[in-house]
């Protein structure tokens, strides 16, 4: 079975950290995302991965930075936490286009990030 | 319009219904689709995909892709009360396949 882990479920931080989310996926998946999810807003794309050190900004990547060192591992960082940020970030991992089950996303828990 | 559209509901079915729930899409998405399940404070788990034009079934649910009128419907059948989530639609970019859209969700509630 697929596994995501995310390091945190809950967090609280305050206005102006820095904050790091971390994400660690075992299945060796090339594609590596990060969403945040708001209601009545549904899941949007912050930025993604698609091999070490790769990343691409999503449709969101203002005020958010990420770093992808090794494969299984992709951290999202929140360079200076606003009250704005506070929402429940996800994570998935993906094989890339043309692989067996291709493009199917495998979500982490969630962090339900609060910034105060 | 948006990408990936969904009705948010929520959709409400007494308990061995047939739920039915539907996504409408643009141009710029492949015909491609993921539907994923979501219960509250859960994070999204996947149902099934479909690729080509027509019906695809895997047990209760059948998934149903129609590219002429750019729509993607989840039926789930005999519905039961554990079935009560937010269900979200997905596809890809036609031009970037690695970034996907993600419907806002339809709430579905199936009451005993």
């Amino acid at each position: 079975d697929v596994k995501v882990t995310q390091s945190s479920r809950y967090l609280v931080k305050r206005t102006g950290e820095k904050v790091f989310l971390e994400c660690v996926q075992d299945m060796d998946h090339e594609n590596m995302f990060w969403y945040r999810q708001d209601p009545g807003l549904g899941l949007r794309l912050i930025y993604f991965s698609y091999d070490v050190k790769m990343k691409e900004k999503g449709d969101i990547p203002e005020g958010y930075s990420v770093s992808r060192e090794k494969k299984e591992r992709f951290s999202l960082i929140l360079e200076s936490a606003s009250t704005n940020q506070t929402s429940m970030y996800l994570c998935a991992s993906s094989l890339p286009l043309g692989s067996g089950r291709a493009n199917t996303q495998y979500f982490g828990p969630g962090t339900r990030l609060t910034v105060l | 319009q948006k990408e990936v559209e969904q009705n948010s509901g929520p959709l409400s079915v007494p308990e061995g219904a047939i739920a039915s729930l539907n996504c409408t899409y643009s141009d710029r998405v492949s015909q491609s689709f993921f539907w994923y399940r979501q219960y509250s404070g859960k994070s999204p788990e996947l149902i099934m995909s479909i690729y080509s034009n027509g019906d695809k079934e895997d047990g209760r649910f059948t998934a149903q892709l129609n590219k002429a009128s750019q729509y993607v419907s989840l039926l789930i059948r005999d519905s039961q009360p554990s079935d009560s989530a937010t269900y979200l639609c997905a596809a890809p970019l036609v031009y970037n396949f690695n970034k996907f859209y993600f419907g806002s969700g339809t709430k579905l509630n199936v009451k005993p």
